[in-house]
């Protein structure tokens, strides 16, 4: 079975800084896809940025970028020039391939952003 | 426009009581699943479905039922077998076909029990 990783409960950036939340997690699989998904107060969930495990080029959404390391089985997220907005849970969270582990993602604990003025 | 609607928004219920959430999706998307999230943890996979008239347990099914019997429908049961029912319930959906098993949510529902 898949485990997702969140090492860091909470974190916190001034604003306009730049912010990395760290993933790791555990498979055997060889084919698989990475999401980042933020909740905010209003907790509704969010898709940010995913990664496709067989594409080298880390993934980029404006000011969120990550730093996907397959033979450590990192997954990062980096943000940008901060913004208030962007206080929220962020989860980390893996898809197998669907021919063996089916459509369900694991998500990880989150991490507690809060940005300050 | 195209999305997942969740109802009611918040839900009581007295202890005992069966009640259930409402999902509905209009995304034509062939996955549902349904999670149940508690405070300041992550989300944890109660049941969800493939197809129509199909569905598998997740990683707390206990006290729990669920239904598949159309393509946008899947509500969740809470019983009175699940002994702690008092969370936030997100539903969420996601094509089965194609490169991305990425999931969208709805809006949750807030349960209660008094």
């Amino acid at each position: 079975a898949q485990t997702v990783t969140q090492s860091q409960p909470e974190m916190s950036v001034q604003e306009a800084e730049t912010v990395t939340l760290s993933c790791t997690y555990d498979t055997s699989e060889n084919n698989y896809y990475l999401f980042w998904y933020k909740q905010p107060p209003s907790r509704q969930m969010i898709l940010v940025i995913r990664q496709e495990a067989y594409k080298q080029q880390n993934a980029t959404e404006n000011r969120f970028s990550v730093n996907f390391q397959k033979a450590a089985k990192s997954f990062s997220l980096k943000i940008s020039d901060s913004q208030l907005g962007d206080t929220a849970m962020y989860f980390c969270a893996f898809g197998g391939d669907r021919e063996t582990s089916g459509s369900r993602l694991t998500f990880g604990e989150g991490t507690q952003l809060t940005v300050n003025p | 426009d195209g999305g997942i609607t969740q109802s009611p928004k918040y839900l009581f219920r007295k202890e005992g009581q069966n009640v259930t959430l409402s999902c509905e999706q209009n995304l034509n998307h062939d996955a549902m699943y349904w999670y149940r999230q508690d405070p300041g943890q992550g989300l944890r996979l109660i049941y969800y479905s493939q197809i129509v008239n199909d569905f598998q347990k997740g990683d707390i099914a206990e006290g729990y039922s669920v239904s598949r019997e159309k393509k946008e429908s899947f509500p969740l049961t809470v019983t009175s077998a699940q002994k702690n029912p008092t969370a936030f319930y997100l539903c969420a959906s996601s094509r089965f076909s194609g490169p991305y098993n990425e999931q969208f949510f709805g809006p949750g529902t807030r349960l209660t029990v008094l």
